[in-house]
């Protein structure tokens, strides 16, 4: 079945570094991908729309200057936090659409990655 | 007033019985539900998904929606430890051209030994 693998899947970094999370399409491509954003004990919230080729589209009250999002080719998204700070940690998860059956927009997720900033 | 209505909980139950996880949304637009389990630290991983009304049934799960109710199910029938996650839906217009799903909060269930 279609894959997306993500890594790191754990990073910890100081306060006002700058850190990448990568999402990989293993064995379709994507020429879109989500990220989306998880507090603990809450739900998915989306952050961005990654699209092959073009800029990202980013939704209300997210910074795209903080989270810099690069879709460079049809198997690979990337998120860099940007001079992370401790407000900044969480659980980062992306997500590509696999399936268009009559327009099912059918999500499969990456393992995501918690990123602890101290 | 959120789009998506679910209960957090959690909820525990015991080995053997059978689990209902339900949300209610507002949009009448909806036409795509799904469900996804979500193990602690992981991806949300894709269990079910139905178009508009009616039951889809695969192995030990059901989902069902009742659109004129505006109200979904899923059914675990013989619940396992394994089954212990949270599970969030999740549902979208038909055809929407944003790919966007709106999502629950999810319910975490608890199957105890």
């Amino acid at each position: 079945g279609a894959v997306v693998s993500q890594h790191p899947s754990r990073v910890i970094c100081k306060s006002g570094t700058s850190v990448k999370i990568e999402c990989r399409s293993l064995d379709f491509q994507a020429t879109t991908m989500f990220w989306y954003r998880q507090f603990p004990k809450q739900s998915l919230m989306l952050m961005a729309t990654s699209n092959e080729g073009s800029k990202a589209t980013y939704e209300q009250g997210v910074e795209k200057d903080k989270f810099l999002i690069n879709h460079a080719s049809l198997t690979l998204s990337t998120l860099t936090v940007t001079s992370a700070h401790p407000e900044d940690s969480s659980f980062y998860i992306c997500s590509a659409r696999i399936a268009s059956h009559s327009g099912a927009n059918v999500l499969t997720f990456g393992a995501g990655s918690r990123l602890t900033v101290l | 007033q959120k789009e998506v209505e679910q209960d957090p909980g959690p909820l525990s139950v015991p080995e053997g019985a059978i689990v209902s996880l339900n949300c209610t949304y507002s949009n009448s637009a909806f036409q795509y539900f799904m469900w996804y389990r979500q193990y602690s630290r992981k991806g949300p991983e894709l269990l079910m998904y139905t178009y508009s009304s009616g039951n889809k049934e695969d192995g030990r799960f059901t989902a069902q929606v009742d659109k004129s109710s505006k109200y979904i199910s899923l059914f675990i029938r013989d619940s396992q430890p394994s089954d212990s996650a949270t599970y969030l839906c999740a549902m979208s217009p038909f055809m929407d051209s944003n790919y966007q799903l709106i999502w629950g909060a999810g319910t975490k269930l608890i199957i105890k030994p």
